[in-house]
């Protein structure tokens, strides 16, 4: 989608290493977030951002870290990747709350074998 | 807690037909609903919104009905094309004014036969 990308689009790593996936935005909006999605669970919030270095823990936060030292960056880490996080992983900005929700990235397939 | 469900995970209509997609809330405070589309290997993509304070809202072929004596709300697709062909999701934001985070229900498969 224009405006915010994920990076990157496909990736596979080992159980036990640490990944980090990217979300850029060039909408200088204030709020951003991570979702993952899986089969029977719809999207769920992991952490989320309401400006540069302000994050706080969604539904599913444990085994992620977030961090967002730019207005136009959010990074989500997996400190130490297992099966459990293998899942599609959704990044999301919104310019303010409740305004016709978000926009979100084209998501990042992450397996971890 | 508060939740966002829907009714039938799967709906198969022909096309042309009217699609009726079902969801329910739990919270009867809730005041904006959002219904998204996704489409395979894509993000949701927002399709209408619809505040408490209403009751339907009309978009380009989508219209959407809120009930809140029954915490229930429908996106109705008119005409279903087989580019509707998606998963949708209706949503509402939590949290007020700190974040606005969205909970997701967990998803319509929408399939149009030719």
């Amino acid at each position: 989608d224009a405006g915010i990308t994920q990076s990157p689009r496909h990736k596979v790593t080992e159980t036990g290493t640490p990944v980090t996936l990217r979300c850029h935005q060039t909408e200088n909006h204030r709020y951003m977030y991570w979702y993952r999605q899986d089969p029977g669970h719809g999207l769920r919030l992991i952490h989320y951002s309401y400006g540069v270095k302000d994050t706080d823990k969604g539904e599913v936060s444990d085994g992620y870290s977030v961090s967002r030292s730019k207005t136009e960056d959010f990074l989500l880490t997996l400190e130490s990747a297992t099966s459990s996080q293998t899942s599609v992983y959704f990044c999301a900005i919104s310019e303010s709350t409740g305004v016709h929700g978000y926009t979100f990235g084209s998501g990042t397939r992450l397996t971890v074998v | 807690g508060e939740s966002v469900g829907l009714h039938l995970p799967t709906l198969s209509v022909q096309e042309g037909d009217n699609s009726i997609i079902n969801c329910a809330y739990s919270n009867s405070a809730s005041d904006y609903f959002i219904w998204y589309k996704q489409e395979s290997g894509k993000g949701p993509q927002f399709i209408i919104d619809i505040r408490s304070n209403m009751d339907k809202r009309q978009g380009q072929r989508v219209t959407v009905l809120l009930n809140k004596t029954v915490k229930h709300l429908s996106l109705q697709i008119a005409a279903t094309q087989p580019g509707d062909s998606a998963v949708y999701f209706c949503a509402e934001p939590i949290g007020g004014n700190q974040g606005g985070k969205l909970i997701f229900g967990q998803g319509t498969e929408l399939s149009v036969k030719p």
